[in-house]
């Protein structure tokens, strides 16, 4: 049980592709975060907003595009995407951005063909 | 560059003995310090928290944080199958947007 859903769980998607993955927090956080999780990797930080204002983009290419319309929703838009863009993405919330704990959804697994 | 090292494993134990995973970090200015639990195909879940010197202890879990040497580790007693997951080590420098994870120690508990 997550208080973090996450959809789609998994999604298979050409290079020509657009697509979205979609996460929902019932936590009542005010953080959220993108990570990619690749294999034999640590987990990448790639956005994180706090009160719907995006704070950090860790050099994430364009074609990953974050979108978050309120606190409770955050999305990653994603289009032409590469093969090594092959991964999990997960997403995450916290209360806030200052020293607090995250809790994750269940992911999405992204495969790019 | 902010670094978390952690062995990557497998580490394996027999069921019932004392699995000892260890973690060191390069930021001297890191104020928090957190163990995740991940098992295969699944996302993490956050099993510990630690920001002073010392041990901190929940159930079956000890987490210990040693600030002058730039090391945490997870004690985890009495191990059990189904501890058997893949541990990542996670510290911040300031606040959670700078967290850095290790690659994860995973350990097997033998039956």
């Amino acid at each position: 049980e997550t208080g973090v859903t996450q959809t789609p769980r998994h999604l298979v998607m050409g290079m020509t592709n657009k697509k979205s993955l979609k996460c929902e927090q019932h936590l009542g956080h005010n953080a959220m975060y993108w990570y990619k999780q690749s294999a034999k990797k640590p987990l990448e930080l790639m956005f994180v907003y706090n009160f719907k204002e995006q704070t950090e983009n860790n050099s994430v290419p364009s074609r990953f595009s974050p979108e978050c319309p309120n606190s409770s929703h955050l999305f990653l838009h994603l289009h032409t995407l590469q093969p090594e863009d092959s991964a999990l993405y997960l997403c995450a919330s916290s209360r806030d951005t200052l020293n607090t704990e995250a809790f994750f959804g269940q992911g999405t697994r992204l495969t790019v063909v | 560059q902010k670094e978390v090292e952690q062995n990557s494993g497998p580490l394996s134990v027999p069921e019932g003995a004392i699995a000892s995973l260890n973690c060191t970090y390069s930021d001297r200015g890191s104020q928090s310090f957190f163990w995740y639990r991940q098992y295969s195909g699944k996302s993490p879940e956050l099993i510990m928290s630690i920001y002073s010197n010392g041990d901190k202890e929940d159930g079956r879990f000890t987490a210990q944080l040693n600030k002058a040497s730039q090391y945490v580790s997870l004690l985890i007693r009495d191990s059990q199958p189904s501890d058997s997951a893949t541990y990542l080590c996670a510290v911040s420098s300031g606040g959670y947007q700078k967290v850095t994870f290790g690659i994860g120690t995973k350990l097997q508990v033998i039956p």
